[in-house]
């Protein structure tokens, strides 16, 4: 049971170009997240899903676009890499109960990024 | 706006009861404390939450204080794998806004 798996692990980047990290999940969760880290920091939330085909703004939601067409998978977009968005990012799911969830959310091991 | 409030960082020694106390007094009645922690820059990982009666897991414990406004998280027996930053969060109990902000946390350290 792999959980939730965050490909790449490590990217480097230059200014201006773009790239998607992929989150998948093998546990049928239907609410997906993703975070960002910066030294020092907590983690903070960009967006978030709670189902196939839908997603909202986070905390930090500017520079970055998400997709969820398949329920195992939740896609992070940067269409133009600027180097504040050098971080470590991080991909949750949870499950739902239907009425409000109190379920833990199951992370992955992160996508070091850096943007140069 | 700061929903918690931790100690940045503790030490325990190990083989002792590790307690972390999180005080979170504007908590509403439908919010949840959960605790996580990160070990290493690995993703968080969930360890236990409660709403107002005290939990235990095989992991830790986690007693509330009648009033809710604080809580603290025991690891009965401390390791050296212990040693990571922990995280309380308070979040609320609402279709589509099961969020969890977090905090800077508690970096505790086991002493062999």
């Amino acid at each position: 049971n792999a959980g939730v798996t965050q490909t790449p692990k490590f990217r480097v980047l230059k200014t201006g170009q773009s790239m998607t990290l992929l989150c998948a999940q093998d546990m049928n969760h239907e609410y997906m997240y993703w975070y960002r880290q910066d030294p020092g920091m907590g983690l903070r939330l960009i967006h978030y899903s709670v189902g196939e085909g839908t997603t909202a703004k986070g905390e930090v939601p500017d520079g970055y676009n998400v997709s969820r067409l398949k329920k195992q998978n939740f896609l992070l977009g940067l269409e133009s890499a600027a180097p504040s968005q050098t971080s470590v990012y991080f991909c949750a799911s949870s499950y739902s109960t239907g009425q409000g969830s109190n379920q833990p959310q199951h992370f992955g091991d992160g996508t070091r990024l850096s943007i140069l | 706006d700061a929903k918690t409030t931790q100690p940045p960082s503790m030490d325990c020694a190990e083989g002792r009861a590790a307690n972390l106390p999180c005080n979170h007094s504007t908590i509403s009645g439908n919010e949840y404390v959960y605790w996580y922690r990160q070990i290493h820059s690995q993703g968080p990982q969930y360890i236990i939450h409660g709403l107002k009666n005290n939990e235990t897991n095989e992991m830790a414990s986690l007693i509330i204080t009648e009033d809710r406004k604080s809580s603290t998280l025991i690891l009965p027996h401390a390791t050296l794998r212990d040693t990571a930053v922990y995280y309380c969060i308070v979040s609320p109990f609402i279709f589509g806004n099961e969020k969890l902000t977090f905090g800077t946390g508690t970096r505790l350290t086991i002493i062999p």
